[in-house]
């Protein structure tokens, strides 16, 4: 159990519809990251976080939003779904984001769009 | 060409074997992760190198920064080990507000390891 921990697991819509997944870091660290696993992409960063503030960008479609709240826990936002929008999407988290930082992954939300 | 570049793509071996992973990036990095993810899915990081050597257990991981190359060993290799092993590189790169993001990782393809009993 890394202590990163993200709801909901799995995640069934439609396409057009928009969803929001959730990510609590584990406790004292400061930066979120998301990251999306599709079978033809592999693993892609999307977005950072560091204390609530955006660090940077990846490749994140302008469909996506993230943030990162005062209490540090993080969503991100998926609206206008596609089908190519099917993937898991990992959170991770670390103690403050610098190159010697490990990263501790969440189990991933399974995100299914029909 | 991508920026990270792991071999073999997939990898089988008898209960046993010493076993080598490698990856090749291109780009100026500031840190390799080495990475496992489960058939179930979870990822847990194994390494993060910035030069030299580490060991942990049965794992040995090497990074040659002037070569751009390092390596995942598993030794004494088990049927626990099937699993994906991701290389991941970290970029020091522009942040969104400008100065320096310390948090954009690349990742390699994956390798796909079974072991056999």
């Amino acid at each position: 159990d890394s202590g990163v921990t993200q709801t909901p697991k799995h995640l069934i819509t439609a396409t057009g519809q928009r969803v929001t997944l959730r990510c609590s870091p584990r406790s004292g660290d400061l930066s979120v990251y998301w990251y999306q696993q599709s079978l033809d992409q592999g693993l892609q960063f999307l977005i950072h976080y560091y204390n609530g503030e955006e660090r940077a960008k990846g490749n994140i479609l302008e469909r996506f939003s993230a943030q990162q709240f005062p209490d540090l826990h993080s969503e991100l936002n998926l609206s206008s779904l596609e089908l190519g929008d099917s993937a898991l999407y990992f959170c991770a988290s670390s103690a403050v984001g610098v190159s010697t930082d490990t990263q501790y992954f969440g189990p991933g939300t399974r995100l299914t769009v029909l | 060409k991508n920026e990270v570049e792991q071999s073999p793509q997939n990898l089988t071996a008898q209960e046993g074997e010493f076993i080598t992973i490698n990856c090749s990036y291109s780009v100026g990095i500031s840190a390799l992760h080495w990475l496992q993810q489960h058939p179930g899915g979870g990822i847990v990081s194994l390494f993060m190198l910035s030069s030299g050597k580490k060991k942990h257990g049965r794992l040995i991981a090497t990074i040659n920064i002037q070569e751009k190359h390092s390596s995942l060993h598993i030794t004494a290799s088990h049927p626990r080990d099937s699993a994906v092993y991701i290389c991941a590189v970290l970029n020091l790169s522009k942040g969104t507000a400008g100065g320096t993001s310390y948090g954009k990782l690349t990742f390699g393809q994956g390798t796909i390891l079974t072991v056999h009993p």
